[in-house]
């Protein structure tokens, strides 16, 4: 068990809807990332988290957007969802201090279905 | 070009055997490159870190880090059947914040 928790495991949803996914990051840790995989790659860089700012990004549309709460935990939210988005969807939770981070932990997933 | 690369497998080896994965990194200012496991259906495990050129070994598990070469590998001893899973190699991208990059994974099984 890496400490890191997110929320739902599986989510089904119809195109056009809006999604919004939730971490909680480990004890200690005060950088969230979250990554998209979808079947038989690895995962994708989409944002990361530090300090409730976002703090980079991968090359994931404006419509991918999240938070991150003064406790550390973070949200992602998907609008306008397409087919495509079908994917677990994985949040890592690490350290950083200065311009490094400790390595890091993904929680369980969510398997996001798209219909 | 593929900015971290993996052969996708699968790679068999039998039982007891020595299991050898392999990896290669684009960006020659990577820093920290890691060894993922994932099970069929479930989030990637953390396994291995290696910052150093060299060796670094935990238990049966051994990285080898070349950056002269951009290569990362990582060696099973006495594979086991429950090691059979896909192992992800990740380089984290320099530039002020912690973003890796994942190859695609090596699909292990391991048979009895």
């Amino acid at each position: 068990e890496t400490g890191v928790t997110q929320s739902p495991t599986h989510l089904i949803k119809t195109r056009g809807q809006q999604v919004t996914l939730r971490c909680s990051s480990q004890s200690g840790h005060n950088t969230v990332s979250w990554y998209q995989q979808a079947l038989g790659q690895g995962p994708q860089f989409i944002f990361q988290y530090y300090r409730e700012e976002e703090n980079g990004r991968g090359n994931f549309p404006p419509r991918f957007s999240g938070l991150q709460f003064p406790n550390y935990s973070s949200e992602l939210n998907v609008n306008a969802l397409e087919l495509d988005d079908s994917a677990l969807y994985l949040c890592a939770s690490s350290f950083r201090t200065g311009v490094m981070g400790t390595e890091a932990f993904f929680g369980q997933g969510t398997r996001l279905t798209v219909v | 070009q593929k900015e971290v690369e993996q052969n996708s497998g699968p790679l068999s080896v039998p039982e007891g055997a020595i299991a050898s994965l392999n990896c290669t990194y684009s960006d020659r200012v990577s820093q920290s490159f890691f060894w993922y496991r994932q099970y069929s259906g479930k989030s990637p495990e953390l396994i291995m870190s290696i910052y150093s050129n060299g060796d670094k070994e935990d238990g049966r598990f051994t990285a080898q880090l070349n950056k002269a070469s951009q290569y990362v590998s990582l060696l099973i001893r006495d594979s086991q059947p429950s090691d059979s899973a896909t192992y992800l190699c990740a380089v984290n991208s320099p530039g002020g914040y912690n973003k890796l990059i994942f190859g695609a994974g090596t699909r292990l099984a391991v048979h009895p």
